[in-house]
């Protein structure tokens, strides 16, 4: 099955810094590649996806890199704001199994 | 329009009981998943449904995990006998049509077995 790291597992940072978290998986049929957050309690939430086709796409503070060649996506958040604290989660998606694999996610903390 | 919805949102009961939890997909959503999601853990993928049949249930863990979608809508999770490694928070998701489309999360159902 499909074997997906997260780095960091927790990233502290200063409000209006950027944040970086990267996801590496193993499965090269993997052909779409979702963010999630997930507030303390809450559900998750897509906050981004990207497509195997596409390198990079941004949606104004937050944006996603991908090189398949390597086998990692990375979210980007510029501008850090205190909302932002939350936990992330990469869920790359085999274009064989449309099974979602999970990451262990990434805590965010935005210190004001 | 209404999101997706999980009944109960608790959910305590004794070691060996059974238990059913109870996901109501968006309207016209085929694809419908089931995760299990434990303390510090990404969702663990549970079960599939593509309409009213179980497109992959590689996830489930055992035998004492059953999920059905009878009309291709509303979808139960079944556990027997349950243990105390069950607990954990069981989120359902449901999309258009497969995991390749966003992904729309329940609020999850929190199962504490004593």
């Amino acid at each position: 099955g499909e074997n997906v790291e997260q780095h960091p597992s927790t990233l502290s940072v200063q409000e209006g810094d950027s944040a970086v978290i990267k996801c590496t998986y193993s499965d090269s049929a993997s052909n779409y590649f979702p963010w999630y957050k997930q507030e303390l309690g809450k559900r998750p939430q897509l906050i981004i996806d990207i497509r195997s086709n596409v390198g990079e796409k941004k949606d104004q503070r937050i944006a996603v890199t991908l090189n398949k060649t390597a086998k990692h996506f990375s979210l980007h958040i510029t501008e850090t704001q205190p909302e932002d604290s939350a936990v992330y989660f990469c869920a790359p998606v085999s274009g064989g199994s449309y099974i979602p694999t999970f990451g262990r996610g990434t805590s965010l903390i935005v210190h004001p | 329009g209404a999101g997706v919805s999980q009944t109960p949102s608790n959910k305590v009961t004794e070691k060996g009981k059974y238990v059913e939890l109870r996901c109501d997909p968006i309207s016209g959503h085929t694809a419908l998943y089931w995760y299990r999601q434990s303390l510090g853990q990404g969702p663990e993928f549970l079960i599939y449904f593509q309409g009213t049949g179980a497109a992959d249930d590689s996830g489930l863990p055992n035998d004492r995990f059953f999920a059905v979608r009878p009309e291709g809508s509303v979808s139960t999770l079944k556990i027997q006998r349950t243990e105390r490694g069950d607990s954990a928070v069981y989120l359902c998701a449901s999309s258009l049509s497969s995991a390749q489309e966003t992904q729309y999360f329940g609020p999850g159902t929190r199962l504490l077995v004593l």
